[in-house]
C-alpha cells in the first residue's frame, strides 16, 4: 500500500526554527509537495522537490532524499502566522497526489 | 495566475435536499479537477477525480450516486450532494491541475472550499 507519515502535531516558539519530517512509501515517485493549510481554508502551495537536495525559498526550505523516502520542511524565523497544518504529498507513478495526514504546527510567543 | 474559485463558500441545507457546489478555474484550462472532503482536524480525503468530458473516477467508499460530479468544460466542474444528511456536513474543497508535462502541470491549485452544514 501507499503510506505517508508525518507527525501529528508540533509546537515551536516564535523566532525559532522548526523541521517537519515526512517519510513515504509509494508506488513510484514523481515529486513531493508541501502545502500549508490554515484552519478553515484551502491548502496553499509551498514547495516541490523531485531531485535530492535542499530547495530554499525565503524562510522556508524543503529537503528530499529519494533513496530514504524522506523529506523535511524547514521553517526559520517563525512567526505567529505560521501556525497552520503542513501537508506532505507525493506524486505517485500514476501522477496521483497521495496526501499525508498533515502536521499541525503551533507557534507560541 | 492559476486561480480556482468555488461557489458557494458556505451553505446550510435541510436533510434530504440536494446541494450543488461549483468549481471554476478562472485563468487556465484544467484538464483534471479533484474533489476533496475534509472533516474537522482531519486531512484531505480525495473523493473523486474528474477529467473534462468523461465520467469521474470515484475513490473507494465514495457513493457515486450520492456525490454527482459533472466536468462539462475545461473550466467548470460541479459536485452535487444528493439527499444530503447531517453526516455529509463537511468542508468540500476542489482543486484543478493543468495536465501533463512538468511540476507546474501536476501541481494542484485549490479552491477556497465550501463549508456544508446539513441540519
Amino acid at each position: 500500500g501507499q503510506n505517508i507519515d508525518q507527525p501529528t502535531e508540533m509546537t515551536a516558539t516564535e523566532g525559532a526554527i522548526v523541521q517537519i519530517n515526512c517519510t513515504y512509501q509509494t508506488s513510484g515517485f514523481n515529486g513531493l509537495f508541501w502545502y500549508q493549510q490554515h484552519a478553515g481554508e484551502a491548502p496553499t502551495f509551498l514547495s516541490y522537490n523531485v531531485l535530492d537536495g535542499l530547495e530554499e525559498k525565503g524562510r522556508f526550505s524543503s529537503f528530499l532524499s529519494r533513496s530514504r523516502g524522506y523529506s523535511y520542511l524547514l521553517l526559520k524565523e517563525l512567526q505567529m502566522k505560521d501556525s497552520a497544518s503542513y501537508l506532505c504529498a507525493v506524486l505517485d507513478s500514476n501522477y496521483q497526489l497521495i496526501w499525508g495526514a498533515g502536521t499541525k504546527l503551533i507557534i507560541k510567543p | 495566475g492559476a486561480v480556482v474559485s468555488q461557489h458557494p463558500s458556505w451553505v446550510i441545507c435541510k436533510s434530504g435536499t440536494s446541494v450543488k457546489i461549483e468549481c471554476r478555474s478562472l485563468d487556465f484550462q484544467a484538464t483534471t479537477m479533484f474533489w476533496y472532503r475534509q472533516f474537522p482536524k482531519q486531512s484531505l480525503m480525495l473523493m473523486a477525480t474528474s477529467n473534462e468530458g468523461s465520467k469521474a473516477t470515484y475513490e473507494q467508499g465514495v457513493e457515486k450516486d450520492k456525490f454527482l460530479i459533472n466536468h462539462a468544460s475545461l473550466t467548470l466542474s460541479t459536485l452535487t450532494v444528493t439527499s444530503a444528511h447531517p453526516e455529509d456536513s463537511s468542508f468540500y474543497i476542489c482543486s484543478a491541475r493543468l495536465g501533463q508535462g512538468s511540476r507546474f502541470t501536476y501541481e494542484q491549485y485549490f479552491g477556497p472550499g465550501t463549508r456544508l452544514t446539513v441540519t
